[in-house]
């Protein structure tokens, strides 16, 4: 039981380039969420997936775009990378009304 | 107004000292309440949800108060493994988990 897992772990981009992270959870768990954490800024919710099939912008959404590819796997893409994206970015799921929230180890990306 | 708020600290203790931290959360309609505590460089991890009789883990008690709308948790006889930053966290019921920005605790020997 991995629980969350993200990959890449870090990352490095020019700006403009391209690039999807990869997040997959194992528990079975509906919800899926995206958040960056950038330093004094605390966790910002980008996207999230309240069931397999379904996606809403949270409070940052611009520039990113989301896939639920299956209840088990949630995709983040960036399709113009811009120094601004340059953050620590968390994978997180959720089943249903559960207390507990897991969250992946994380993606450090760097937009240079 | 942020939804909720959090003194960012940072809180530097000597080990061995009680140290409390406050949250308080604006929309009244929330309906579960919870710490999480985050490592430097890690993830968060759900430390303890927050009853509305308190409740009580081991060095960590964790209260609620809906009529002010905060929350507190209270650490003691804090170790050196406590510094962390810690997080408050509220459910408003179907939506996000609504989190705060966090207090950051430095335990010093």
């Amino acid at each position: 039981n991995a629980g969350v897992t993200q990959t890449p772990k870090f990352q490095v981009l020019k700006t403009g380039q391209s690039m999807t992270l990869q997040c997959a959870q194992d528990m079975n768990h509906n919800s899926m969420y995206w958040y960056r954490q950038d330093p004094g800024m605390g966790l910002r919710l980008i996207y999230y997936s309240a069931s397999e099939g379904t996606t809403d912008k949270g409070e940052v959404p611009n520039g990113y775009n989301v896939s639920r590819l299956n209840k088990r796997e949630f995709s983040l893409r960036l399709e113009s990378a811009a120094p601004s994206q340059t953050s620590v970015y968390f994978c997180a799921s959720l089943r249903g009304r559960a207390v507990e929230q897991y969250f992946g180890p994380g993606t450090r990306l760097t937009v240079t | 107004r942020k939804e909720v708020e959090q003194d960012p600290g940072p809180f530097n203790v000597p080990e061995g000292a009680t140290v409390a931290f406050n949250c308080t959360y604006s929309n009244s309609a929330s309906q579960s309440f919870f710490w999480y505590r985050q490592d430097c460089r890690k993830e968060p991890k759900l430390l303890m949800s927050v009853y509305s009789s308190g409740n009580e883990d081991g060095r960590f008690t964790a209260q609620l108060n809906r009529a002010s709308q905060y929350i507190s948790l209270l650490i003691r006889d804090s170790k050196l493994s406590d510094s962390a930053t810690y997080l408050c966290v509220v459910n408003r019921g179907n939506t996000p988990l609504v989190f705060g920005k966090g207090t950051r605790l430095s335990v010093i020997a």
